[in-house]
């Protein structure tokens, strides 16, 4: 089946530092990858995906590449402010014949980040 | 951007009763929507997919008759937690697809006692 494997958290930075969260996945065929933020008390909201091999997302200083050869979806920020403490998780989906909509997301664990000023 | 709304945001309740929660799109509509669940620094497991006007699909292992979902129209579905055990406390939340992505709700936080 497919799953999602994220790097064990929790992650605690200092403001301005560099952030990377590693993410690994499995599955049967190419599948769309997602971010997803959830911040203290909301749910969740879309971050950035990527829909094919060598597509990188980016979305508010937030980078991700889809790397086939090492099913691979890392996250990166340059330098992370306080604003970015959150929950990140990492998922796969596939979409529908018509390629308007996706079916289910298969999320991993979810990666608990802290910024300090 | 679509907004998903969830109510009530936290309940709790004795074993033994049952508890409803909606999930309601607010600006679009949703043939589909989903019901997660989330145990505490884990991951959100999907529990079923809710179709408006049909019965919903369960991943295995939930238990279709005590998780009932009706998703009556297109902006409603609702999760009903029946006869709950303590076990079944846990952070309910729902998403629906609006134009080429899916939106959560903010969840629901159930606690039985």
């Amino acid at each position: 089946g497919n799953s999602v494997t994220q790097m064990e958290g929790p992650v605690t930075l200092s403001e301005e530092a560099f952030l990377t969260i590693n993410c690994t996945y499995t599955a049967t065929g190419y599948p769309s990858l997602f971010w997803y933020v959830q911040y203290p008390g909301e749910g969740l909201q879309l971050l950035l995906k990527a829909t094919k091999a060598d597509d990188k997302g980016s979305n508010k200083g937030f980078e991700a590449t889809y790397r086939k050869e090492t099913t691979s979806f890392h996250l990166e920020k340059g330098s992370v402010q306080v604003s970015d403490s959150a929950v990140y998780f990492c998922a796969l989906s596939f979409p529908n014949a018509g390629g308007t909509s996706y079916g289910k997301l298969t999320f991993g664990q979810g990666t608990i980040l802290t910024v300090h000023p | 951007g679509a907004v998903v709304s969830q109510h009530p945001s936290r309940v709790i309740c004795k074993s033994g009763t049952s508890v409803k929660i909606e999930c309601r799109s607010l600006d679009f509509q949703a043939t589909t929507m989903f019901w997660y669940r989330q145990f505490p620094k884990q991951s959100l497991m999907l529990m079923a997919t809710s179709n408006e006007g049909s019965k919903a699909t369960y991943e295995q292992g939930v238990e279709k008759d005590k998780f009932l979902i009706n998703h009556a129209s297109l902006t409603l579905s609702t999760l009903t937690v029946t006869s709950a055990h303590p076990e079944d406390s846990s952070f309910y939340i729902c998403s629906a697809y609006g134009e080429y992505e899916q939106y959560f709700g903010p969840g629901t936080r159930l606690t039985v006692t």
